[in-house]
């Protein structure tokens, strides 16, 4: 079954703004990770938050994790052109399920 | 990092043929590889959990008769898509737990198009 939802579905925007995308998810974790797919690719993973972290930087990834409304949110700041792609969240305990994704459009 | 290799890329069949669909881990052993399939702007959704030596184990709803997955090695789990039919037309993507286990690594993905 589904674990991870992403919002929004799609997003667009220019060079050098930030994308905010978020994630929720059913069951309780051990951690939450984050994945981009380039189309007609494989994910390749971005980020890992366990459960008992709050908040995560990597590069310009920023992470934050709320156990108690079953969220989380990537941010990615001064996009740019080669970060379009669809990003996903999904959730651990064992093994990973994922969401729909969002779709993410950086025009230059 | 870890590397997955997926094998073939992309592959055309007529409905009634079986199709394999190799996932190397290269530089690492996986004991565990998940096959995922995702539909055009859909999510990815789990269909089976390979283990070396053992049973697949899949998930509700996922025929086992008809994806039959082998993972007869550290390094490799094949997944064939028995007497194909169009509806089984699908991106095809595996995946193995890195050597710390926690993180995923994806193979390129097998787009699957049966006639």
């Amino acid at each position: 079954s589904q674990q991870g939802e992403e919002d929004p579905q799609a997003l667009s925007i220019q060079e050098g703004e930030n994308a905010t995308m978020n994630c929720s998810y059913k069951t309780s974790i051990n951690n939450l990770q984050w994945y981009r797919q380039n189309s007609g690719r494989g994910l390749v993973h971005l980020i890992l938050i366990r459960s008992n972290e709050r908040e995560k930087h990597s590069g310009r990834l920023r992470v934050t994790l709320d156990t108690s409304k079953k969220s989380s949110s990537l941010l990615i700041t001064a996009s740019r052109a080669a970060d379009t792609a669809s990003y996903f969240c999904g959730s651990s305990w064992g093994k990973l399920q994922f969401g729909a994704g969002t779709q993410v459009v950086v025009t230059p | 990092g870890a590397v997955v290799s997926q094998h073939p890329s992309r592959v055309i069949c007529k409905s009634g043929t079986s199709v394999k669909i190799e996932c190397r881990s290269l530089d690492f052993q996986a004991t565990t590889m998940f096959w995922y399939r995702q539909f055009p702007k859909k999510s990815l959704m789990l269909m089976a959990t390979s283990n070396e030596g053992s049973k697949a184990t899949y998930e509700q709803g996922v025929e086992k008769d008809k994806f039959l997955i082998n993972h007869a090695s550290l390094t490799l789990s094949t997944l064939t898509v028995t007497s194909a039919h169009p509806e089984d037309s699908s991106f095809y993507i595996c995946s193995a737990p890195g050597p710390m286990d926690e993180k995923l690594f994806f193979g390129s993905g097998t787009q699957l198009s049966v006639l």
